[in-house]
């Protein structure tokens, strides 16, 4: 049962490069975000997706893009890394529309220079 | 005013000590609570949902006063394994739908 699944664990990017995070689930959530966690900041929300066809953006969307073409799968895209960006990246997902408790993948630990 | 507020810590205590952790929210509207419990470069997990007239899991209580907009945790006669960040967490139940999660309260057992 493997839950939520995030690849790749870790990266390394040079500023300006583009890169995809991959997370899929095979609970047949309706609901999956991603979220951003910073020291001292918490975890906060990037993107999140209600349905396959349907997201939203969260709290700190700018330099992200977001798709959900099936109920499994939801990418989260970096368009053009910056150092600001460095972060643990956690997608999640849910049953429901967004306040039931959350599933967490194991984190993408992205470093850009 | 953050959403949701919690004290950092580092709360120290003693194996069998019991230890409480506070959660203020400022969205009177909240409807879900949640506690979650993150170790050390692992992914935030349910710890336990709180429910208007409390609950208890083993050790662990939850407490929810909608008056004063908090919530609270309470773990009893603690274990080195509980050694970790809590992480009180709140639905928006406005416009975006979505949780809240505060920045964590972190918590180390001691022998």
């Amino acid at each position: 049962n493997a839950g939520v699944t995030q690849t790749p664990k870790f990266q390394v990017l040079k500023t300006g490069q583009s890169m995809t995070l991959q997370c899929a689930q095979d609970m047949n959530h309706e609901y999956m975000s991603w979220y951003r966690q910073d020291p001292g900041m918490g975890l906060r929300l990037i993107h999140y997706s209600v349905g396959a066809g349907i997201t939203d953006q969260g709290e700190v969307p700018n330099g992200y893009n977001v798709s959900r073409s099936t109920t499994e799968d939801f990418p989260l895209r970096l368009l053009s890394a910056a150092p600001s960006q460095t972060s643990v990246y956690f997608c999640a997902s849910s049953y429901g529309t967004g306040g039931q408790p959350q599933h967490f993948g194991d984190g993408t630990r992205l470093s850009i220079l | 005013r953050k959403e949701v507020e919690q004290d950092p810590g580092p709360f120290n205590v003693p194996e069998g000590a019991t230890v409480a952790f506070n959660c203020t929210y400022s969205n009177s509207a909240s409807q879900s609570f949640f506690w979650y419990r993150q170790d050390c470069r692992k992914e935030p997990k349910l710890l336990m949902s709180v429910y208007s007239s409390g609950n208890e899991d083993g050790r662990f209580t939850a407490q929810l006063n909608r008056a004063s907009q908090y919530i609270s945790l309470l773990i009893r006669d603690s274990k080195l394994s509980d050694s970790a960040t809590y992480l009180c967490v709140v639905n928006k139940n406005t416009g975006r739908r979505a949780l809240t999660f505060g920045s964590g309260t972190r918590l180390q057992v001691q022998p």
